[in-house]
């Protein structure tokens, strides 16, 4: 079993729709959780940390559930420019060490 | 700030032949990474290091070594490619700590490698 387990999608929906993706990890001492979105042929950015409380950043929600081990990711009213592939990033205590998911994949169309 | 960068942008290979990739930073930063990244398996971390002189293998280092004699400069080897090795190579590096929401990593825009 994979540390860190996604859908790999793809997931196709029009633009402003909502959608949600979600991530399991099977370390339970995992300590820090991250969503990083990746363009086609690019590197991986940072989208956002997630917070045990739970988090968002304009159209973006993350939640964490430490009990089920998971995070998800909710986008609301997507855009065209959403079009990318979202990774999930387990860190474990102290941070040095990341696991990344194997992403799934969104594309947004008119 | 240039921020992660990563020399070549594009290399092919000979199986049998050897190179060393080269990543930089100027961020001061403490860790670094290697990563590689397949179709269908995200980036796998190949190795890492938490300070100038010290380096720890992460979930692929087989057939790959790495050095850290400088800060800012992390050095992955390849010393005798193989055609397996094919792969987008991605370097990153974070602070050591850092407050909740600052410990990300940042990625240099990677090295595309092929080994014939």
């Amino acid at each position: 079993r994979k540390e860190v387990e996604q859908d790999p999608g793809p997931f196709n929906v029009p633009e402003g729709a909502t959608v949600a993706f979600n991530c399991t990890y099977s370390n339970s001492a995992s300590q820090s959780f991250f969503w990083y979105r990746q363009d086609c042929r690019k590197e991986p950015k940072l989208l956002m940390s997630v917070y045990s409380s739970g988090n968002e950043d304009g159209r973006f929600t993350a939640q964490l559930n430490r009990a089920s081990q998971y995070i998800s990711l909710l986008i609301r009213d997507s855009k065209l420019s959403d079009s990318a592939t979202y990774l999930c990033v387990v860190a474990n205590t102290g941070g040095f060490k990341t696991i990344f998911g194997a992403g799934t994949r969104l594309f947004v169309k008119a | 700030n240039a921020g992660v960068t990563q020399t070549p942008k594009f290399r092919v290979l000979k199986t049998g032949q050897s190179m060393t990739l080269l990543c930089a930073q100027d961020m001061n930063h403490e860790y670094m990474y290697w990563y590689r990244q397949d179709p269908g398996m995200g980036l796998r971390l190949i190795h890492y290091s938490v300070g100038e002189g010290t380096t720890a293998k992460g979930e692929v280092p087989d057939g790959y070594n790495v050095s850290r004699l400088k800060k800012q400069n992390f050095l992955l080897g390849l010393e005798s490619a193989a055609p397996s090795q094919t792969s987008v190579y991605f370097c990153a590096s974070r602070i050591r700590g850092g407050a909740w929401g600052t410990d990300t990593q940042y990625f240099g825009p990677g090295t595309r490698l092929t080994v014939l």
